[in-house]
């Protein structure tokens, strides 16, 4: 059984440009959702997705946009970076009835 | 306001001394509680899902019970690999799951 997996591992960019995050979910989960964790404290929600539509978001801006794909594997689009998204962002995975979810190793974003 | 703390925000443990980590909730209606490990720079990793006050659950040296409105994860004789983050989290009816700021755990040898 394959985990959770995400793609880079890790990312530089510079305040304003774009940025495409990637994450597989493990075999037979069909939600996706997207956390972002800032050094030194727990991860904060910030979308939901289930059969390729968001199904639940946190308190984050428009700019923070995602996609799930009939795979579902997942895309978690931020633009227009600011220095505060330098962050740990973490994508987690599970069956639609079932509550538990399991993470990937995370990608690591640094804005500068 | 905070829906999820956790205590101590540090724990040095010696090798083989006995601790308990705490995480507490605030909003009813919770639909399940979660213990994650999580190494520095790294995804977390399951550990347990409680669903019910009473519910206890166990794994080598962790075990972890829930009452109405707070989770104690229990660590008996730990490891110096044992040493990472432990974040809880709490899922409630029309919500998502809401996370801890973790405890950071150090086991010395």
């Amino acid at each position: 059984e394959t985990g959770v997996t995400q793609s880079p591992t890790h990312l530089i960019k510079t305040r304003g440009q774009q940025v495409t995050l990637r994450c597989s979910s493990q075999s037979g989960h069909n939600t996706v959702s997207w956390y972002q964790q800032a050094l030194g404290q727990g991860p904060q929600f910030i979308f939901q997705y289930y059969r390729e539509e968001e199904n639940g978001r946190g308190n984050f801006p428009p700019r923070f946009s995602g996609l799930q794909f009939p795979n579902y594997s997942s895309e978690l689009n931020v633009n227009a970076l600011e220095l505060d998204d330098s962050a740990l962002y973490l994508c987690a995975s599970r069956v639609k009835e079932e509550e538990t979810q399991y993470f990937g190793p995370g990608t690591r974003l640094l804005v500068l | 306001e905070d829906q999820v703390t956790q205590s101590p925000e540090a724990l040095r443990l010696q090798e083989g001394e006995s601790s308990s980590l705490n995480c507490s909730y605030t909003v009813s209606g919770l639909r399940g509680l979660f213990w994650y490990r999580q190494d520095p720079g790294k995804g977390p990793e399951f550990l347990f899902t409680l669903y019910s006050a009473g519910e206890e659950k166990e794994k080598e040296r962790l075990k972890a019970t829930l009452t109405k409105k707070e989770s104690f994860l229990h660590i008996t004789a730990p490891k110096p690999e044992d040493s990472a983050t432990y974040l809880c989290a709490v899922s409630f009816y029309g919500q998502n799951f809401v996370f801890g700021p973790g405890t950071r755990l150090s086991v010395l040898p």
